[in-house]
């Protein structure tokens, strides 16, 4: 069975901190997409990263994929309390299904 | 253009009753899936149906299933239900496999039952 574990579960930080978000299984994917979910609605697709070693910027947010593809991390440079919710990554395995992650509680205080 | 929209958005039901939920994907959009999302299990996989055919199955039992009309609107139901089955359900469209296009999602039925 295919896993993606994230780390933190949760982050509580300030306004204009830095964060790092991990991804990571000991199963190789062929793409990885992050999610963010607000409360009360559907996560949405920030990022797909498919090469071993991509990198990826969106505005302030950067995911790279693992070399090996089989984790990714996202960096958020001077959180804003914007970028509050649940990010979730999810792989694509290898019967075709998208498989979550459990999710990253990220609250940023003004 | 218009996204993903799940109805109800909402829904309160009694143990061993059945209920049915509604998706309608975006314009398009084959590809219909459907996750269970609970705080203690995360997005569990249910189905995903691709031009009318079931074509993934997750690891639910026998009471949840699911079908998708030759518009591809989807619909999941779920008998008999239980407390457990409490969560927010999330429909997910796709224009081909999620690998390679992502999901957009819609924002969900949450499901109580008492």
């Amino acid at each position: 069975t295919q896993l993606l574990e994230q780390s933190p579960q949760f982050l509580s930080i300030q306004e204009g901190e830095n964060l790092t978000v991990y991804c990571n299984s000991s199963s190789v994917f062929s793409s990885l997409q992050w999610y963010r979910q607000e409360p009360g609605e559907g996560p949405v697709l920030l990022v797909t990263v498919v090469t071993g070693g991509e990198v990826k910027k969106l505005k302030r947010l950067t995911f790279q994929f693992g070399d090996a593809r089989k984790d990714s991390s996202l960096h958020i440079t001077a959180a804003q309390p914007g970028d509050t919710g649940l990010y979730l990554c999810a792989g694509a395995g290898n019967t075709g299904k998208l498989i979550f992650g459990q999710g990253t509680t990220l609250q940023v205080k003004p | 253009k218009a996204g993903v929209t799940q109805t109800p958005r909402y829904l309160i039901k009694t143990r061993g009753q059945q209920v049915t939920l509604s998706c309608s994907p975006i314009s398009g959009h084959r590809s219909v899936s459907w996750y269970q999302q609970t705080p203690g299990q995360g997005l569990q996989f249910l189905f995903e149906y691709f031009s009318e055919t079931q074509r993934n199955k997750g690891n639910f039992p026998g009471r949840f299933s699911g079908r998708q009309f030759s518009n591809s609107r989807s619909e999941m139901n779920v008998s008999t239900l239980e407390l457990g089955d409490s969560a927010l359900y999330l429909c997910a469209s796709s224009l081909g496999t999620a690998a390679n296009y992502g999901y957009t999602f819609g924002s969900g039925t949450r499901l109580t039952v008492v």
